[in-house]
């Protein structure tokens, strides 16, 4: 039972372009919501999160929006850099449950 | 943001021998710790839950007799691979959960079974 959806499982963009990844979930009860970038070999560093009552959050290039009602979020990243080739998870945990449900990531290659 | 410190990196072993993950954080205190494994190009699979001071809770599918968890401290986890087969060939991964309810990662553990 897949709660949790990155429909895009590559996404390429030239460097200084914006980078758009989306999340579309299916559990209503999920109130909070992570973005983890992940290398090969490597565990996933925590990007940006964004809690249920909110419906943006900005983290210098990093942008993540929340549309509840079509339970989707997004992450943007402007400007792209090569450093930001990675995959990217997008995660989300209900209350009192602790435990975060993945998606199945995206792999961003950023071109020259 | 919180350091979460995992060992060994990588580790080879004979098939029916017994592997130790560790898992600490370094700068806080962790009472819940949480281990994944991840197949290639594939999601992060919670395994279990790790609980300091009390039994592990486990995910559907995953034999609780084979992975052994302890949480005997509120600033390490351990994970057990016991009698490994190539099958159990993988990587694993631990989190703790930090302020926020953030959950920091380990760097991983590249597991081979000969």
């Amino acid at each position: 039972d897949q709660q949790v959806k990155q429909n895009s499982p590559s996404l390429s963009v030239q460097e200084g372009r914006i980078s758009i990844l989306n999340c579309d979930y299916t559990n209503s009860m999920f109130d909070y919501f992570l973005w983890y970038k992940k290398y090969p070999a490597e565990g996933p560093t925590f990007l940006i999160s964004i809690s249920s009552i909110k419906d943006k959050n900005e983290d210098g290039r990093f942008t993540v929006f929340l549309n509840k009602s079509a339970k989707h979020l997004s992450l943007h990243i402007v400007p792209s850099q090569p450093g930001d080739s990675a995959v990217y998870f997008c995660a989300a945990s209900a209350p009192g449950w602790g435990k975060l449900q993945f998606g199945a990531g995206t792999q961003v290659v950023v071109t020259p | 943001g919180a350091v979460v410190s995992q060992h060994p990196s990588r580790v080879i072993c004979k098939s029916g021998t017994s592997v130790k993950i560790e898992c600490r954080s370094l700068d806080f205190q962790a009472t819940t710790m949480f281990w994944y494994r991840q197949f290639p190009k594939q999601s992060l699979m919670l395994m279990a839950t790790s609980n300091e001071g009390s039994k592990a809770t486990y995910e559907q599918g995953v034999e609780k007799d084979k992975f052994l968890i302890n949480h005997a401290s509120l600033t390490l986890s351990t994970l057990t691979v016991t009698s490994a087969h190539p099958e159990d060939s993988s990587f694993y991964i631990c989190s703790a959960t930090g302020d926020k309810n953030i959950q920091y990662f380990g760097a991983g553990t590249r597991l081979s079974v000969l």
